[in-house]
């Protein structure tokens, strides 16, 4: 069974740096079958995919967030990350970390969640 | 961007009931969307996978149709456990890939 975790903390203060990390049992981030992505949800904007990395270290991101995302894989601890710079209060939304099957991006499996509080 | 539709944003129903969710899309994607469901305080689950392929462990209730820009998913028998946040996601663009802003079922 694929399970996907999040953790990191709850809490970043303004202008300073949101790092996640996602780990992964039940299969592996070195497969060249998926991708790894970030997904948040805000009440204000709903579902925002925030990008993806492949077993590779090829990664795309949205544009929107682009300037500010870095996604990194670490196969050796089963694990990706996430760091989102500069953040903001509207950075605040629960962060999801998912696997996509690739060629037409679908979310098969969802980490449960972890809440990212943007406050000083 | 392309941009996802949902409507409506809020459906009531009861259970045995039969209902629609739209997901329009701002240009062709062919058949690239999926459609998950989502209830409070969980991930999003992925019920639909390009536009009416059932995920596997799936009940037959749910199905999927469309092409194009205009894409429907119905519930053919509403069962209690069906009572959640229903989304739309396309899958034709990379980057970004956008979801839908959503559609809560709730128990007439």
């Amino acid at each position: 069974q694929v399970q996907l975790q999040e953790s990191g903390p709850g809490l970043v203060k303004p202008s300073e740096t949101l790092s996640l990390t996602c780990t992964v049992s039940g299969d592996s981030v070195s497969s060249d079958s998926y991708y790894w992505s970030w997904i948040r949800q805000s009440p204000g904007k709903g579902l925002e995919w925030i990008g993806y990395i492949y077993y590779s270290g090829s990664t795309n991101y949205n544009p929107s967030l682009k300037s500010r995302v870095t996604i990194s894989v670490d196969t050796s601890k089963n694990q990706f990350s996430l760091k989102l710079s500069s953040v903001t209060a509207a950075d605040t939304a629960v962060y999801y970390c998912a696997r996509d099957r690739g060629a037409a991006t679908t979310f098969d499996y969802w980490g449960q969640g972890t809440l990212v509080t943007v406050s000083s | 961007d392309i941009q996802m539709t949902q409507s409506p944003s809020s459906l009531s129903a009861s259970v045995g009931a039969r209902v629609s969710i739209t997901c329009r899309a701002s240009q062709s994607i062919s058949t690239y969307l999926n459609w998950y469901q989502q209830k409070p305080g969980k991930a999003p689950k992925l019920l639909i996978y390009a536009a009416s392929s059932l995920q596997s462990g799936v009940p037959s209730r749910f199905s999927g149709s469309g092409s194009g820009t205009d894409f429907t998913l119905t519930i053919s028998s509403l069962q209690p456990e069906d009572f959640a946040t229903y989304y739309c996601q396309e899958s034709h663009s990379t980057p970004p890939i956008t979801f839908g802003h959503g559609t809560r079922l709730e128990i007439k």
